[in-house]
């Protein structure tokens, strides 16, 4: 089993529509969740962390934090072509310091 | 303003030489990562360092080492470079906690 679970996608929204990834983990210790996005030839560039169980907004960016399902989500709202990219999952809070990825969702948001 | 700096960006080598990659962070970041980013795979972290003069293993360090002299440069070194060593190599820091930043990557192909 996987550590850290994402679907690989492709994705693929309307321009203007909600956009949800979906992350899940296997370690219980886990305390901080992190999304990065990803464009390509690019490096991964943070974009939300979340400690807590419930929701983070930032923008048109909410992360959603579930402890008990170990699961872990990213809302786009008012998806734009530029939001095209692949976003990975990545949480830390019990390897000191070190944070496990998942592999990635590709989402594509058109136009 | 502080940043995260990789070189080279690209690199061809041939089998058996040893390369050595260079990573320079200015945010005077204690921790530095190392990971290696295949299609199929994601981010696999490959070497870290929680600050000078200490270096661990990470899930795929067969084939690589890296020194900490001082709290800026965490240089990764392939000792006999192979062909799947090729690959977008990451180098990342963060401050003691567990948000992590990413240089702009490293490219190498191994001929």
């Amino acid at each position: 089993q996987k550590e850290v679970e994402q679907n690989s996608g492709p994705l693929s929204v309307p321009e203007g529509a909600i956009a949800s990834l979906n992350c899940t983990y296997s370690d219980r210790g886990s305390q901080s969740f992190f999304w990065y996005r990803q464009y390509s030839g690019k490096s991964p560039e943070l974009i939300m962390f979340i400690y807590s169980n419930g929701d983070k907004e930032d923008g048109r960016f909410t992360a959603q934090l579930n402890k008990a399902s170990q699961y872990v989500s990213l809302l786009i709202r008012d998806s734009q072509p530029s939001d095209s990219a692949t976003y990975l999952c990545a949480v830390g809070g019990s390897q000191g310091g070190k944070l496990i990825f998942g592999q990635g969702t590709e989402l594509s948001v058109k136009p | 303003d502080a940043e995260i700096t990789q070189s080279p960006r690209h690199k061809i080598t041939e089998t058996g030489r040893q390369v050595t990659l260079a990573c320079h962070q200015t945010w005077n970041h204690n921790n530095m990562f190392w990971y290696r980013q295949d299609l199929g795979h994601g981010l696999r972290l490959i070497h870290y360092s929680y600050g000078v003069q200490d270096t661990n293993k990470g899930e795929v360090s067969d084939g690589y080492s890296v020194s900490r002299s001082n709290t800026e440069d965490l240089p990764l070194t392939l000792e006999s470079a192979a062909s799947s060593q090729t690959s977008v190599y990451f180098c990342a820091s963060s401050d003691g906690g567990d948000t992590q930043y990413f240089g702009p990557g490293t490219r190498l192909t191994v001929l």
